[in-house]
């Protein structure tokens, strides 16, 4: 496709209950990044990966959380259990590994726990 | 470790005057910056970027960034601002030799830009 797309755009969801939000990158990109950006916060690392090595977890914020990426392309964020706090943009983006790996955004997936 | 300061919450300009968004950062190698524009509702856009060469960077939209080594800044600048300027604004920065990040951007916090007519 032409640009980062995600599903979906928003969710709305009760608290307790799991959540997928679906990221597909630009065809040809082989690094991928997942965000979260709260009400008037900036950007908050989650979790990114890199070609067929390990992904770098370290801005998972619980062990709730966790993401996946199939086939080196889609990938699924899924957030166990959710909380209230939970609510936020999720942003994703992906870039070349090669370069100087400026990143490009989807239009994020909005979700609220109620 | 790498970061980016963004001193600013909100700039307001009027429309037609120059708008310079700041941006500071820290890496312990050479860097590479980048600025992001989110529109309302919206994912991130980007802008422009330093990787080497001349200090003053030309991007979309008419805006252009300035580094400067010494003062260890990459302020934003449009010689002439516009309403539909209006967003939210990021600079973001990676240290070219930190093997342990790889294409991992620290971001700053944003700044809200409000042009007024």
């Amino acid at each position: 496709g032409a640009g980062v797309s995600q599903s979906p755009s928003n969710k709305v969801t009760e608290k307790g209950k799991d959540v997928e939000l679906r990221c597909d990158p630009i065809s040809g990109h082989t690094a991928l990044y997942w965000y979260r950006q709260s009400l008037g916060q900036g950007l908050e690392f989650l979790i990114y990966f890199q070609g067929n090595s390990a992904p770098d977890k370290s801005g998972l914020p619980s062990d709730r959380f966790s993401a996946e990426r199939t086939g080196g392309s889609v990938s699924t964020l899924t957030i166990q259990r959710t909380q209230q706090e939970d609510s936020a943009v999720y942003l994703c983006a992906s870039s070349f590994i090669q370069g100087s790996h400026e990143q490009y955004f989807g239009p994020g997936t909005r979700l609220t726990v109620t | 470790a790498q970061s980016v300061a963004q001193p600013e919450d909100q700039v307001n300009v009027a429309e037609g005057n120059p708008l310079t968004v700041k941006c500071t950062y820290s890496v312990s190698g050479n860097p590479y910056l980048f600025w992001y524009v989110q529109y309302p509702n919206r994912g991130l856009q980007f802008l422009l970027k330093y990787i080497t060469g001349d200090n003053l960077v030309k991007g979309s939209y008419g805006f252009e960034a300035e580094f400067n080594k010494s003062q260890t800044s990459f302020h934003l600048k449009k010689p002439s601002a516009l309403v539909s300027d209006s967003a939210l604004y990021f600079c973001a920065v990676r240290d070219i030799r930190a093997t342990d990040s790889w294409g991992k951007l620290q971001f700053g916090a944003g700044t809200q830009v409000v042009v007024t007519p």
